[in-house]
């Protein structure tokens, strides 16, 4: 059965760092895109970043750039978003999500960014 | 980018009726790379339909989606208790991906 598992998120100041991890489990992960879907309270779903198998092509909404970074580490079946400088409105549930459509998701992880 | 823009952005209807919700790009969405997914309160979002018309495993025939280049639908033929749900469609053809803002569907 695939599951997808994310983790690391929590409260955290403006201007502050967060590490969210993503345990993939029950399916062959070298062979998948993988993305961050993120909602904030009360609204839609929003796009955040994907990569690709090996890490050559990594992607992330202009909303991001320059201050998110997505990576995974194939050896340990596990994907993630380093999230620096975040501000008020990263504030969100954020979900790691399989492939392009995707077709698999996991529960989310609660990030909120508040002084 | 594509935007993708939903109507109904609610839809009204009791169990056993039909739901019909539309999916408009901004521009074509190649390759029919159009999904659907469905989201109950509380929960993580669940993939109903991909490539436009292909259900995800395990979703029932009363759930279809159609359409091309820049016009989508997905329609739930009897609407059970469980279909009462926010419905959104998104586009995987380029990067970003993006997402339309979502339809609600809640029971008359």
């Amino acid at each position: 059965e695939v599951q997808l598992v994310e983790s690391g998120g929590g409260l955290v100041q403006p201007g502050g760092s967060l590490r969210l991890s993503c345990g993939a489990y029950g399916f062959t992960f070298t062979s998948q895109w993988m993305n961050w879907v993120r909602q904030a309270p009360g609204k839609g779903l929003e796009w955040v970043a994907n990569i690709n198998e090996d890490e050559t092509e990594k992607y992330y909404v202009d909303s991001v750039k320059g201050r998110f970074t997505i990576s995974r580490d194939n050896a340990k079946n596990s994907l993630y978003l380093q999230m620096n400088s975040l501000k008020v409105d990263d504030t969100a549930v954020y979900y790691c999500a399989r492939g392009f459509g995707p077709d698999h998701w996991g529960p989310g992880t609660l990030v909120t960014v508040s002084s | 980018e594509i935007v993708l823009t939903q109507s109904p952005g609610t839809l009204s209807l009791s169990p056993g009726e039909r739901a019909t919700v539309s999916c408009r790009a901004s521009q074509s969405v190649t390759s029919n790379s159009l999904a659907w997914h469905q989201q109950r309160p509380g929960q993580a979002p669940r993939l109903l339909i991909y490539d436009t018309s292909t259900r995800a495993t395990g979703i029932p025939d009363r759930f279809s989606g159609s359409g091309s280049g820049t016009d989508f639908t997905l329609i739930i033929s009897r609407l059970e208790p469980e279909d009462f749900a926010v419905y959104y469609c998104q586009q995987y053809a380029g990067s970003p991906i993006t997402f339309g803002q979502g339809t609600r569907l809640e029971i008359k």
